[in-house]
């Protein structure tokens, strides 16, 4: 089974300021994909960013981009020029192939943007 | 812009009664997947369709929840009987047919078994 840790609980940056939130999964599989998620309070979970395993060239979508070490398994979201609509939890996600892409998630970190 | 519809938002009901979520996801997708969020962790999947079949439900407790798509688009979920260790949040999703689809997903039914 794939597991997916993200081992900050919570993190603090202040509007403007570039943040980093990690991820690490554990797999044997090849060829996968990984997701970052965004909760915001009483929200729904919509996609930030998505990275195929395949590719080597790390995602970005605007403020948004990935550190994608695939040898280190990891997978880490580095948040640019932080909002205060960032605000939410992060969820990083994995999903293999055959799992009937259905997503794995990790537990999640909560940040908190502060003016 | 089109979005998974649950209802209700919030549910409270008593332990050993029955309670059922109801989601209707964007229409055209044929996936459908069903999630359970405990406070303070990630979503953990409990069922997933294909149209109208399941296609993994290792980790939905048969004993008591049962899930289904009659007709390939709407989906209910059923508890019964409520425990209290089924408080959570539960998140329906639903993405177009294959590999590398991103997920949408409702707001969500918050359930509290008292």
């Amino acid at each position: 089974a794939q597991t997916v840790t993200q081992s900050q609980p919570e993190m603090s940056v202040q509007e403007a300021e570039t943040v980093t939130l990690s991820c690490t999964y554990d797999t044997s599989e090849s060829n996968y994909y990984l997701f970052w998620y965004k909760q915001p309070p009483s929200r729904q979970m919509i996609l930030v960013i998505r990275q195929e395993a395949y590719k080597q060239q790390n995602a970005t979508e605007n403020r948004f981009s990935v550190n994608f070490q695939k040898a280190a398994k990891s997978f880490s979201l580095k948040i640019s020029d932080s909002q205060l609509g960032d605000t939410a939890m992060y969820f990083c996600a994995f999903m293999k192939q055959d799992s009937g892409y259905a997503l794995n998630f990790g537990k999640g970190t909560s940040l908190l943007v502060t003016p | 812009e089109a979005e998974v519809a649950q209802s209700p938002r919030y549910k409270i009901t008593e332990k050993s009664q029955a309670v059922a979520f109801w989601c209707d996801p964007i229409s055209g997708h044929a996936t459908l997947y069903w999630y359970r969020q405990i406070l303070g962790q990630g979503p953990e999947l409990l069922v997933q369709f294909q149209d109208e079949s399941v296609v993994d439900d290792s980790q939905l407790p048969k004993d008591r929840f049962s899930a289904e798509r009659l007709k390939g688009v709407d989906s209910t979920l059923k508890i019964q009987p409520a425990e209290l260790g089924d408080s959570a949040m539960y998140l329906c999703a639903s993405s177009l047919q294959g590999w590398n689809t991103e997920a949408f997903f409702g707001q969500g039914t918050r359930l509290t078994v008292v």
